[in-house]
């Protein structure tokens, strides 16, 4: 089957733009999480999605924000783009949520210039 | 969220040496993870812990759920040039989020 399907896989944005990070998830999952991977930080938890709610939040600054449609993709977005928002952005996906069942996507490598 | 400090941050290790690494918390975790994660990949999980004392195996890797809740090893056997890559261990405490530790780069000496 398919895996977690992540795009675009490279992105360089200027400061104070925004930008948009897509997850296809495996067919049949209903949750999708997202991660920060930085260097020396590990992975931060961003927020996680079941069928188009938000469940849980990380802590994070309100200008990233997630969706999720009825096909069970999502997308995140970051607005007023930082420098310390280069990351690498992980989304992993579930059938219901349990990081027992987590399958991660390669991630998306944001440059913040 | 929880700090979970992971040690050591980066280690070479000779093929076919045992090695090891941990991660210690401030806080109670109920479930402790383990992942592996290759370059240009997201993390693959390798172990989960589920209960405090639990030793579990996965083939030449063995993990253990401290007594105290609070920490747990792994350890590598045998290592390969495939080992190389970062080991994240991570915690789990409730509503399906993970708290991570930094992680461990392992690099392999040839």
């Amino acid at each position: 089957k398919a895996g977690v399907t992540q795009t675009p896989r490279y992105l360089i944005k200027t400061r104070g733009q925004q930008v948009t990070l897509s997850c296809s998830p495996i067919s049949g999952h209903r949750s999708v999480s997202w991660y920060q991977q930085t260097p020396g930080q590990g992975l931060q938890f961003l927020f996680e999605y079941f069928s188009e709610t938000q469940r849980n939040k990380g802590n994070f600054p309100g200008r990233f924000s997630g969706r999720q449609f009825s096909n069970s993709r999502s997308e995140m977005n970051v607005s007023t783009l930082e420098l310390g928002d280069s990351a690498l952005y992980l989304c992993a996906s579930s059938l219901e949520g349990s990081p027992y069942g987590y399958t991660f996507g390669s991630g998306t490598r944001l440059t913040v210039v | 969220g929880q700090q979970l400090n992971q040690s050591p941050q980066s280690m070479f290790i000779q093929e076919g040496e045992d090695v090891s690494m941990n991660c210690t918390s401030s806080s109670i975790f109920n479930t402790w993870l383990w992942y592996k994660q290759d370059p240009g990949e997201g993390p693959v999980l390798l172990i989960a812990l589920y209960k405090a004392g639990e030793l579990t195996s996965n083939g030449r890797l063995t993990a253990q759920f401290g007594i105290t809740r609070k920490d747990s090893f792994l350890n590598i056997s045998a290592s390969i040039p495939s080992d190389v890559g970062i080991y994240f261990c991570a915690g789990l405490v409730r509503d399906y989020k993970l708290s991570f530790g930094a992680g461990t780069t392992v690099t392999v000496r040839a």
